[in-house]
């Protein structure tokens, strides 16, 4: 069956590190890739997405992913993180299906930001 | 342009009542989508509709239904209300326009004693 991992459910960096939030699929095509992110209280904003070609995405308030194949993931990745990236992040893979696309979600990373 | 809107934003129900969340488009999207959220979980996929006039069930459509009222509404109904409904309800649409990605509501949260 189709699944999304995201496999640390809390991760705590300091403002100004990097980081890297690890999410995996198991479909056997390459799916359609989205990574959202949710602040307390709000819904889902769009982070970023991948349909084909360059593996590597560019996103919102810059955010990276990269698709890798031959590891079914597709990591994000931020160079300098801000206080105000806290919150919620969700990796979700889109597979077609009568008519149109469904989607499954990862179980998410929440991500505090120490000053 | 609204979006998507969802109403009510908050409800408590006692086990047992009924009631519709609703759902509402204005991009001209063709597909849509109800999710619950609950916590560790992620979101959930409890029905979808690919167009005006047809519904599908996914991952947890058990004491829900669902009605594709037309192009820009989707509700969603529970008949009878159980605790283990208390969540957060989430909505969103996508069209066909090659883009692939989902639009969402605010959700609705919503508390069963």
């Amino acid at each position: 069956a189709q699944s999304v991992t995201q496999p640390d459910i809390h991760i705590t960096v300091s403002e100004g590190a990097s980081l890297e939030l690890r999410c995996n699929y198991s479909y056997g095509a390459t799916p359609y890739l989205f990574w959202y992110v949710q602040s307390p209280g709000q819904g889902l904003q769009l982070l970023l997405k991948y349909f084909s070609g360059d593996t590597l995405v560019q996103g919102i308030k810059g955010f990276e992913a990269e698709f890798k194949r031959s590891q079914s993931s597709f990591n994000l990745r931020k160079p300098s993180v801000h206080w105000s990236d806290a919150a919620e992040y969700f990796c979700a893979v889109g597979l077609p299906t009568s008519g149109t696309y469904k989607y499954i979600f990862g179980t998410g990373t929440r991500l505090k930001v120490l000053a | 342009n609204a979006g998507v809107t969802q109403t009510p934003k908050f409800q408590v129900l006692k086990t047992g009542q009924s009631m519709t969340l609703q759902c509402a488009q204005d991009m001209n999207h063709n597909s849509m989508y109800w999710y619950r959220q609950d916590p560790g979980m992620g979101l959930r996929l409890i029905y979808y509709s690919a167009s005006e006039g047809t519904t599908d069930k996914g991952e947890v459509p058990n004491g829900y239904n669902v009605s594709r009222l037309n192009k820009r509404e989707f509700s969603l109904r529970l008949e009878s209300a159980a605790p283990s409904q208390t969540s957060v309800y989430f909505c969103a649409s996508r069209n066909y326009d090659g883009m692939y990605e989902q639009y969402f509501g605010p959700g609705t949260r919503l508390t069963v004693t």
